[in-house]
């Protein structure tokens, strides 16, 4: 059985950082890509970032590129989420979601999600 | 960047009705590679359909997707009382792997 679960979430100050995991279980963890996908509270989703099986490649959305980084362990099948220079519009719950393949992005299995919120 | 415009914003609809929702593509989605998304509250999203018109493991066969280039569907064949819920349209032939806005379908 596919199991993600997230963890790292909390409050944290505007300009403050925090890192996001994703313990994933249930398949073989290096064959699939990776992402993580936002919803801010009331509203839609958002594509965060995502990485390929390898993690040799990585892609951001606009709003977050420079600020945060998306890195994987295939060793210990874990994902990350390096969260720097948070704005007040970065809250969400933050899903980690795993792709339909190497290097496919659609996602079949998703995580339940943990909840940044950026605040003073 | 590729953004997907869905419509309508909120379907009302009785069970056992048709729902047909639609997802617009501002260009090409290469490869058909557009995504349907379920979303009831509290909950994680489930995917629903992939490659356009592939249904993903477990999905009833009342959910229907096609579509290509710019112009995607989702048909719900005849809701049942579980299908009520937010559905998302996502592309993810090309970086950022964007999402609709969403359709919500309630209950009529």
């Amino acid at each position: 059985e596919v199991q993600l679960v997230e963890s790292g979430g909390g409050l944290v100050q505007p300009g403050g950082s925090l890192r996001l995991s994703c313990a994933a279980s249930g398949f073989t963890f290096s064959s699939y890509a990776m992402s993580w996908v936002r919803q801010a509270p009331g509203k839609g989703l958002e594509w965060v970032s995502g990485i390929s099986g390898t993690g040799a490649s990585t892609y951001y959305a606009d709003s977050v590129n420079g600020r945060f980084t998306i890195s994987r362990d295939n060793s210990n099948n874990i994902l990350y989420l390096q969260m720097n220079s948070l704005r007040a519009e970065d809250t969400a719950v933050y899903y980690c979601a795993k792709g339909g393949g190497r290097r496919t992005y659609y996602f079949d299995y998703w995580g339940q999600g943990t909840l940044v919120t950026v605040s003073s | 960047e590729i953004v997907l415009t869905q419509s309508p914003g909120t379907l009302s609809l009785s069970p056992g009705e048709r729902a047909t929702l639609s997802c617009r593509a501002s260009q090409s989605v290469s490869g058909s590679y557009l995504a349907w998304y379920q979303q009831k509250p509290g909950q994680a999203p489930r995917l629903l359909i992939y490659g356009a018109s592939s249904r993903a493991t477990g999905i009833p066969d009342r959910f229907s997707g096609s579509g290509s280039g710019t112009d995607f569907t989702l048909t719900i064949s005849r809701l049942e009382p579980e299908d009520f819920a937010v559905y998302f349209c996502q592309q993810y032939g090309s970086s950022p792997y964007t999402f609709g806005q969403g359709t919500k379908v309630e209950i009529k």
